[in-house]
Formats: C-alpha cells, sequence, structure tokens
C-alpha cells in the first residue's frame, strides 16, 4: 500500500529562525501532496495543495511567503517555515496521491513543531 | 465554504457502551472518509464510502452514508479502552482535496 514518510516527526526552533519538514512518498510517485495544520486539540486544515513542478495553491489565509512549499520531485515535497514565531507552533501533516488519485487516504505521521 | 460538523464534540463514555457520532454538511460529497488519530500521529484510515445510503461494517464499528451523500454516521458497539482518540470525518468534493470534519474526542473508560 501507500506509504507517505515525514521528516522530522518533531523540531524544536527558535523564534525567527526557519524550519523544513519533508514528506516522502515511499512506494508511489506522488503528483500531488497536501500540507495540513492542526492545533492542539482541533482538526485539520488544509494549507496548501502542491503539484509535482509547479507552484503550490495555498488556501485562504495561508501566507504563500511565510510557509514555502517545493515540490521538485515526484516523491518528495517540502514545507518550509520561514523566520517562525510561537503561533507556528503546530502539528503539520501532509498527505499525498498519484495522479490518479491513489493513495489519497494515506497521510505522514505529522512533524510537531515547537517555536520558542 | 465547506464546512463539516461532528457531533458530539467529546465524549467519555464506560467500557461496554454504544455510541454514534455524526458528520454533517450543507454540501454534497463525492465520497466521504472516516480517520482515528492518536496523540502525535497521522490520522490513519478507517472506511471509505462512496455511494448514497451506503453502509460499511468494520468489525465493532458500523459507517453510513446518507442518501444526499451530505452526512454520515459513525457507531461503536461495544466500546473498549483501544477505541480512544479523535474520530475525523472528511469529505472530497471531487478533487481530492479533503475537507476534514471538526472531529469527535472519545475516551473509553475500562
Amino acid at each position: 500500500g501507500a506509504v507517505v514518510s515525514q521528516h522530522p516527526s518533531w523540531v524544536i526552533c527558535k523564534s525567527g529562525t526557519s524550519v523544513k519538514i519533508e514528506c516522502r512518498s515511499l512506494d508511489f510517485q506522488a503528483t500531488t501532496m497536501f500540507w495540513y495544520r492542526q492545533f492542539p486539540k482541533q482538526s485539520l486544515m488544509l494549507m496548501a495543495t502542491s503539484n509535482e513542478g509547479s507552484k503550490a495553491t495555498y488556501e485562504q489565509g495561508v501566507e504563500k511567503d511565510k510557509f514555502l512549499i517545493n515540490h521538485a520531485s515526484l516523491t518528495l515535497s517540502t514545507l518550509t517555515v520561514t523566520s517562525a514565531h510561537p503561533e507556528d507552533s503546530s502539528f503539520y501533516i501532509c498527505s499525498a496521491i498519484t495522479s490518479t488519485g491513489q493513495g489519497f487516504e494515506t497521510f505522514g505521521s505529522g512533524t510537531r513543531l515547537t517555536v520558542v | 465554504t465547506q464546512l463539516l460538523e461532528q457531533s458530539p464534540q467529546f465524549l467519555s463514555i464506560q467500557e461496554g457502551e454504544n455510541l454514534t457520532v455524526y458528520c454533517n454538511s450543507s454540501s454534497v460529497f463525492s465520497s466521504l472518509q472516516w480517520y482515528r488519530q492518536e496523540p502525535g500521529e497521522g490520522p490513519v484510515l478507517l472506511v471509505t464510502v462512496v455511494t448514497g445510503g451506503e453502509v460499511k461494517k468494520l468489525k465493532r464499528l458500523t459507517f453510513q452514508f446518507g442518501d444526499a451523500r451530505k452526512d454520515s454516521s459513525l457507531h461503536i458497539t461495544a466500546a473498549q479502552p483501544g477505541d480512544t482518540g479523535l474520530y475525523l470525518c472528511a469529505g472530497d468534493s471531487g478533487t481530492y482535496k479533503y475537507i476534514f470534519g471538526t472531529g469527535t474526542r472519545l475516551k473509553v473508560l475500562a
């Protein structure tokens, strides 16, 4: 079955620094990857949709200059939180699908970001 | 904006009791999924329903998709402590871009 891997699983960074989170599809080619954010005790909120080789599409209210998404290959998408602040602390989760929608139900294990 | 409202938000029950979680929307979805999420982990798929009126069973869990494909329910029979977790429904409007429900946090006491 489809497997999606995220790295790191947790990260602590200082306010003002940038953090990169990786999302990899291990056994399939992911033409599209989705990035979600989840605050404590809340549901998942879609941040952006990234398509391989093109610019990501951001949801309303998500700052594209702050959350940089790169989907340079069919197996890797990265989310970089730039100039992180404590309010960016959250659980970030990705999912990935093929061009025919295969793998749509598979999520990465998540990355817990804490900005101090 | 598509919204998926889940009820109840929180549920604490004794082992052996039955419960039902509801997922409601004013929008039609081409498919709807239910997930369970443990703390610090990504959501894990329980079931996908695609046909209006569809009922699926997974051991003690019964899932139903509304006839109009706007709502769904999850019924757990004889709940066990291992059922504890955050239950999320998610709807797809047809583009694989999923909208997640507000979530139901279930705690089953031994």
